[in-house]
């Protein structure tokens, strides 16, 4: 039972544009969303986060979005970077646990110079 | 700051075998967790240890897994007998307290592939 969901296993963009890469989960009790990256050989490092209580949090290039009623996030890069080419994992954790993380399967985002 | 450290990198073991990883947090981190990740699939979470304490183990597989944190340091999981669906990335993680997860740091995994 996947209770988060990135149904793209893969998202290439060029250089510049916009990297669109969305989350969905099924779970109610999660109250804490976090994105993660991660490159070949390397450990996830966090990249942002959002509570549920708000519905967007924006850290330089990257944001992300919150649509509770729709159980949905997406994180968006722009502009896009070659070196944004990672593995993204879209994670949450449940209200009331402060350290279990769920993720999900990841997307390899490819951005072409 | 030294990050979290996890040898071997790679282990390539039989079926039926016996394969120890080890971990060492951050130096000072309370907190250390255990995750999996099986080929394709998401990234789960295996344990939580607080210094030597296991707080939660919820999601370890079956009792051929068995996870020790020494003295609260270093933390080493071993799996015996292992078997084919065992294969997959061995990701560890510390925090110094048990608040946000984004102050989870995590190492660069051990890749176990059993054959």
């Amino acid at each position: 039972d996947q209770q988060v969901k990135q149904n793209s296993p893969s998202l290439s963009v060029q250089e510049g544009r916009i990297s669109i890469l969305n989350c969905d989960y099924t779970n109610s009790m999660f109250d804490y969303f976090l994105w993660y990256k991660k490159y070949p050989a390397e450990g996830p490092t966090f990249l942002i986060s959002i509570s549920s209580i708000k519905d967007k949090n924006e850290d330089g290039r990257f944001t992300v979005f919150l649509n509770k009623s729709a159980k949905h996030l997406s994180l968006h890069i722009v502009p896009s970077q070659p070196g944004d080419s990672a593995v993204y994992f879209c994670a949450a954790k449940v209200r009331g646990s402060n350290y279990k993380l769920t993720f999900g399967k990841g997307t390899l985002l490819t951005v072409n110079p | 700051e030294a990050g979290v450290t996890q040898f071997p990198s790679h282990s390539v073991i039989e079926k039926g075998q016996t394969v120890t990883l080890r971990c060492d947090p951050i130096s000072g981190h309370d907190n250390l967790y255990w995750y999996r990740r099986v080929m394709g699939k998401e990234i789960k979470f295996l344990l939580h240890f607080v210094k030597e304490s296991k707080q939660d183990e919820s999601g370890m597989p079956n009792n051929r897994f068995l996870a020790e944190r020494t003295g609260g340091t270093y933390s080493t999981l071993k799996v015996q007998p292992a078997e084919l669906e065992d294969s997959g990335v061995y990701f560890c993680a510390s925090s110094p307290w048990t608040g946000e997860s984004y102050g989870y740091t995590f190492g660069s995994g051990t890749r176990l592939t059993v054959v």
